[in-house]
């Protein structure tokens, strides 16, 4: 079975701070993809990024960050010089398409809360 | 493209009846799946289908039933509605587990 922990509830910033939420996940598979999306005050689902267990280049997009570490089971997530629009539930998943015991099934974690404070 | 639709945006049930959520994907993908969203708990999965005709239960199924008669639709059915089961739910859908894109929800309270 899957499992993914978030362990922050919630972080609260002050506008232009650099958070980092943490991402740690369980799995016996080998192949897998990792995921985080943002959930804003609005409640919709967005998807931000996903990562092939393949590929542990970090990436970077915009203000967005993530460091992916299979050593450690960690996709850590950044973001820079934080704004106000970034407050939001951030969700991290896993989801293996390759194994036919898994598909269809995201594992999500149980999420973290996000307060920028102008 | 609408992606994936979900209907209705906000429901109100009484103990014990029933009804239907509607999901529905114009992107042909094989995948659709069911969440609750409750405080603390993340999404979790009630259930999913991996095409048309098969479907399967996720980790919290009991009081919800499923069908998929076609690619596009996935309804969710409550049999007989619970306090239990106040919650918000999405849909997703996915073309192979390669990425998922939700529904908007819809919000269900059971008094």
């Amino acid at each position: 079975a899957q499992k993914v922990t978030q362990a922050q509830t919630e972080i609260s910033v002050v506008e232009k701070e650099d958070v980092t939420l943490d991402c740690v996940y369980e799995t016996r598979d080998t192949t897998y993809y990792l995921f985080w999306y943002k959930q804003p005050p609005s409640g919709e689902l967005v998807f931000l990024i996903r990562r092939n267990s393949f590929d542990e280049q970090n990436e970077i997009s915009g203000r967005y960050s993530w460091n992916f570490q299979k050593s450690t089971s960690s996709f850590n997530f950044t973001i820079t010089a934080s704004q106000v629009v970034d407050s939001a539930v951030y969700f991290c998943a896993i989801h293996n398409p390759f194994a036919t015991d898994s598909w269809g099934k995201l594992q999500f974690g149980a999420g973290t809360q996000v307060v920028v404070t102008p | 493209n609408a992606g994936v639709t979900q209907t209705p945006k906000f429901q109100v049930l009484k103990t014990g009846q029933s009804m239907t959520l509607q999901c529905a994907q114009d992107m042909n993908h094989e995948y659709m799946s069911w969440y609750r969203q409750d405080p603390g708990m993340g999404l979790r999965l009630i259930h999913y289908s991996v095409g048309a005709g098969i479907t399967d239960q996720g980790e919290v199924p009991n009081g919800y039933n499923v069908s998929r008669s076609t690619t596009e639709d996935f309804p969710l059915r409550l049999l007989s509605a619970a306090p239990s089961q106040t919650s918000v739910y999405f849909c997703a859908s996915s073309r192979q587990g390669n990425g998922y894109t939700f529904g908007s929800g819809t919000r269900l309270t059971v008094v």
